[in-house]
């Protein structure tokens, strides 16, 4: 157990539809990344927030949307689902913003879009 | 702009041979990098950062800041070994700049 907890592990869901994907940072860790895997993309930086606050935006499409609450606790909004946005979404945690110790990575929530 | 490229995307080595994953980087400031493993489609676990120097499960990376490189080797492979590699470029806020990772695979 890496301390980064994501959920759900799995989600199946039809187009058009919106899910939330929830994330629990490491205890300590200030600052919430989320990544899009998928195989032909690789993994791609979407979203960082710290200590509640937007720190930067990657490749985020406006129908994905993010938050991180008082508690740390982040969640990733994805509306108006596409085929396209099946992929593995991981969220990751480290102390600051200005760390250079790396990220503990959570264990991915697997979304499938049919 | 920052930029990490891996130009393998996939490589086979057999078990015991020696394996190099390649990294170079493109970063105005100075490194630091890292190196990432990923077993199955789990979670991406740290296996390295170049600030440390360390060595772990037979893993070393040497920055090269001329060749703009950080190579990651292991001069015996094993079949364990055999994962997704992401090369990873720290910049600002936190930020990773992952490359688009390399598969290895270690034939028995």
């Amino acid at each position: 157990d890496s301390g980064v907890t994501q959920t759900p592990k799995h989600l199946i869901t039809a187009t058009g539809q919106r899910v939330t994907l929830r994330c629990s940072p490491r205890s300590g860790d200030l600052s919430v990344y989320w990544y899009q895997q998928s195989l032909d993309q690789g993994l791609q930086f979407l979203i960082q927030y710290y200590n509640g606050e937007e720190r930067a935006k990657g490749n985020i499409l406006e129908r994905f949307s993010a938050q991180q609450f008082p508690d740390l606790h982040s969640e990733l909004n994805l509306s108006s689902l596409e085929l396209g946005d099946s992929a593995l979404y991981f969220c990751a945690s480290s102390k600051s913003d200005s760390t250079s110790y790396g990220y503990t990575f959570g264990s991915g929530t697997r979304l499938t879009v049919v | 702009a920052q930029r990490v490229t891996q130009p393998e995307k996939l490589l086979s080595v057999f078990k015991g041979a020696p394996v190099e994953l390649k990294c170079n980087y493109s970063y105005s400031g100075s490194p630091e990098l890292f190196w990432y493993v990923q077993y199955s489609r789990q979670r991406l676990q740290l296996l390295l950062r170049h600030i440390s120097r360390e060595s772990i499960k037979g893993f070393t990376a040497d920055l090269n800041k001329g060749e703009t490189s950080f190579h990651l080797k292991k001069p015996f492979a094993q079949e364990e070994d055999s994962a997704m590699y992401y090369c990873a470029l720290f910049t600002s806020y936190g930020k990773l700049t992952f490359g688009q990772g390399t598969i290895l695979t270690v034939h028995p």
